[in-house]
């Protein structure tokens, strides 16, 4: 029930643009996306509840496919800051104590 | 700031022994949970809680035991059954349902068994 996340690792220079993707088997309530740094805290980027959806801003944004199995995350123009570990989280219903899935992570690594 | 309190940020156990990790919130939430972090692993769900007094196991709560006698604080008791307890440990709360905030995190306690 793991969400599976692509790729496992990207290394890009300053200003290039990069996909990654989170699938599921099942259709979810929701999708989460968090970065992390390393040795610190994930921190929460953004949430996803309805097929079709698109959500962020210029720099950091999310999609999330109509059939509600698929999310990317897509960073444009990026900068040294978003360096980290990149996960999808997944909810099967609503409330979903047991039933929230990380990925495994994607790392992204930006250089100059 | 409202935020998620850990400690220690680092814990040395020998074998054998049991040792609690502290987390604390004043996000007034309800659900909190523990993660364990492996290397290329992401994050395994422990245990979860989301009303005072009552929890549930997650996917790898063998050798782990927790309490939730009031809604701040949510402390992870690592047992000396627990075989390979060396990891990253991640707490965190959210409202009851998931959605709308997500999940907030404390930064984490390392803990090596020596």
């Amino acid at each position: 029930q793991q969400p599976v996340q692509s790729p496992q690792a990207v290394i890009l220079r300053e200003g290039e643009d990069a996909v990654i993707n989170c699938s599921s088997s099942k259709a979810l309530y929701s999708v989460h996306w968090y970065r992390q740094k390393h040795g610190e805290a994930p921190v929460f980027l953004m949430i996803l509840l309805k097929g079709g959806e698109q959500k962020g801003h210029e720099k950091i944004s999310a999609s999330f496919n109509e059939k509600k199995q698929q999310s990317s995350l897509y960073l444009t123009a990026s900068q040294l800051s978003y360096s980290g570990t990149y996960f999808c989280g997944t909810a099967l219903f609503s409330n979903t104590g047991n039933q929230f899935y990380f990925g495994t992570g994607t790392s992204l690594t930006v250089i100059p | 700031d409202g935020g998620i309190t850990q400690s220690p940020k680092y814990l040395f156990r020998k074998e054998g022994q049991n040792v609690t990790l502290s987390c604390e919130q004043n996000l007034n939430h309800d659900a909190m949970y523990w993660y364990r972090q492996d290397p290329g692993q992401g994050l395994r769900l422990i245990y979860y809680s989301q009303i005072v007094n009552d929890f549930q196991k997650g996917d790898i709560a063998e050798g782990y035991s927790v309490s939730r006698e009031k809604k701040e604080s949510f402390p992870l008791t690592v047992t000396s059954a627990q075989k390979n307890p060396t990891a990253f440990y991640l707490c965190a709360s959210s409202t009851p349902r998931t959605g709308g905030n997500g999940y907030t995190f404390g930064s984490g306690t390392r803990l090596t068994v020596v």
